[in-house]
């Protein structure tokens, strides 16, 4: 069945660092890919989307490349901010399997000053 | 322009009880959603609803149960509580004619169940 596995956390990073935080998913169609953030008290905001192979869905500063030929949808951002702390999830919607979304576990940031 | 609005925000229940949660989808969206988020999980998908009717489920029990009203707001129920039942209760909604869309999230409905 579909399923996304996203890299394990929590993840800290000083000010300014490289963020990368990798995202793999199993899929029976052909999927269009997402990056939800969560930041503290809040829901699910949609960070970016990425709907066919080699699209690259950019937001804030924050991009991804939808990869086929891995199965991949890594999370990349050049210099991060103390306000980028949040949980991060990968999904993706396959046509195959109907309507609903399947999400990784997230992925909790802190950004240290 | 009023984004998904999900009430009770939290809620206190005990084993066995009934709770029915309400969501209001995003102006201009006919499509409601329910994800259950355990705590340091990623939302797992309940059920969906289209003009009124429930159109996919996820791997969850009849205790699980729905309802959309004409003005495609929806409700959640769930029926006898039991302690695994507490979680974020996430309701999400969509514009069904938009096939790779977005999903718009409510804030969610904090559910403990003693």
């Amino acid at each position: 069945g579909d399923s996304v596995t996203q890299m394990e956390g929590p993840v800290t990073l000083s000010e300014e660092a490289f963020l990368t935080i990798n995202c793999t998913y199993t899929a029976t169609g052909y999927p269009s890919l997402f990056w939800y953030v969560q930041y503290p008290g809040e829901g699910l905001q949609l960070l970016l989307k990425a709907t066919k192979a080699d699209d690259k869905g950019s937001n804030k500063g924050f991009e991804a490349t939808y990869r086929k030929e891995t199965t991949s949808f890594h999370l990349e951002k050049g210099s991060v901010q103390v306000s980028d702390s949040a949980v991060y999830f990968c999904a993706l919607r396959d046509p195959d399997t109907g309507n609903q979304f399947y999400f990784g576990t997230g992925t909790s940031l802190t950004v240290i000053p | 322009d009023a984004g998904v609005t999900q009430s009770p925000t939290h809620l206190i229940k005990t084993r066995g009880q009934q709770v029915t949660l309400r969501c209001s989808p995003k102006s201009g969206h006919d499509t409601v959603s329910w994800y259950q988020q355990a705590l340091g999980q990623g939302p797992q998908f309940i059920f969906q609803y289209y003009e009124e009717e429930e159109r996919q489920r996820g791997n969850f029990p009849d205790r699980f149960s729905g309802h959309q009203f004409p003005n495609y707001s929806s409700e959640l129920n769930v029926n006898a509580l039991l302690l695994g039942d507490s979680a974020l209760y996430l309701c999400a909604s969509s514009f069904r004619g938009e096939y790779t869309g977005e999903l718009f999230f409510g804030e969610g409905s904090r559910l403990t169940v003693l």
